[in-house]
């Protein structure tokens, strides 16, 4: 059964370092989003991406945030300059087209991030 | 807004008893209503969904979950619990308008042998 994989599964930083969070959606899949949890808390929505670039974003993902797709397989999250209150676990998601609305989202093992 | 609500952190009951993860839920309009088990270092694994239709819902792993407008509830229920259903569930929902779920803090279930 195809899934989203995550690279890598655990990333430590020391703040103010960038990162990239990197993500293989399912193949077929056209909507890409990013989320993060963290610890004891509930998965919170960053971005959506479609059709190379940004559908939707919440007010977490501010201008620290950028997205892209440098490929035909890649999603990437990267954080500029990162904070002690980013380190979280990041997942990545992806759903086909069509009428998405109706269509899960099928998540990968995420990345934990850990930022010291 | 759209918010959901699982109001316990934790759910103990023993194998082959049935089990309930409550789910309530607030969102203008008719919700999309998902579930999603996290196991341990894994990702989000959907179980099933409520588009539309039926109340009742089946979904993967012998789980079902029922959707009732009045009470604004998607419960979650399997008849018979396995050990290896311990995990922890999530509820989301989604405005018809939006494809950006929001999902509750999160349900440990845990299956005593």
């Amino acid at each position: 059964e195809p899934e989203v994989t995550q690279t890598p599964s655990h990333q430590v930083t020391q703040m103010g370092q960038e990162v990239i969070l990197r993500c293989v959606p399912i193949s077929n899949h056209l909507y890409f989003y990013w989320y993060r949890q963290i610890l004891g808390q509930k998965v919170e929505f960053l971005v959506s991406f479609y059709n190379n670039e940004i559908s939707e974003k919440s007010e977490i993902f501010d201008d620290q945030f950028s997205v892209e797709r440098p490929d035909g397989s890649n999603f990437t999250l990267k954080i500029r300059s990162t904070k002690l209150e980013d380190s979280a676990m990041y997942f990545c998601a992806s759903s086909e087209a069509g009428t998405s609305g109706r269509r899960e989202q099928f998540f990968g093992p995420g990345t934990r991030l850990t930022v010291l | 807004a759209q918010s959901v609500a699982q109001p316990e952190d934790q759910v103990n009951v023993a194998e082959g008893n049935p089990l309930t993860v409550k789910c309530t839920y607030s969102v203008s309009g008719n919700p999309y209503l998902f579930w999603y088990v996290q196991y341990p270092n894994r990702g989000l694994q959907f179980l099933l969904k409520y588009i539309t239709g039926d109340n009742l819902v089946k979904g993967s792993y012998g789980f079902e979950a029922e959707f009732n407008k009045s009470q604004t509830s998607f419960h979650l229920k399997k008849p018979s619990a396995l050990v290896s259903d311990s995990a922890l569930y999530f509820c989301a929902v989604r405005n018809r308008g939006s494809y950006i779920p929001t999902f509750g803090r999160g349900t440990s279930l845990i299956v005593h042998p």
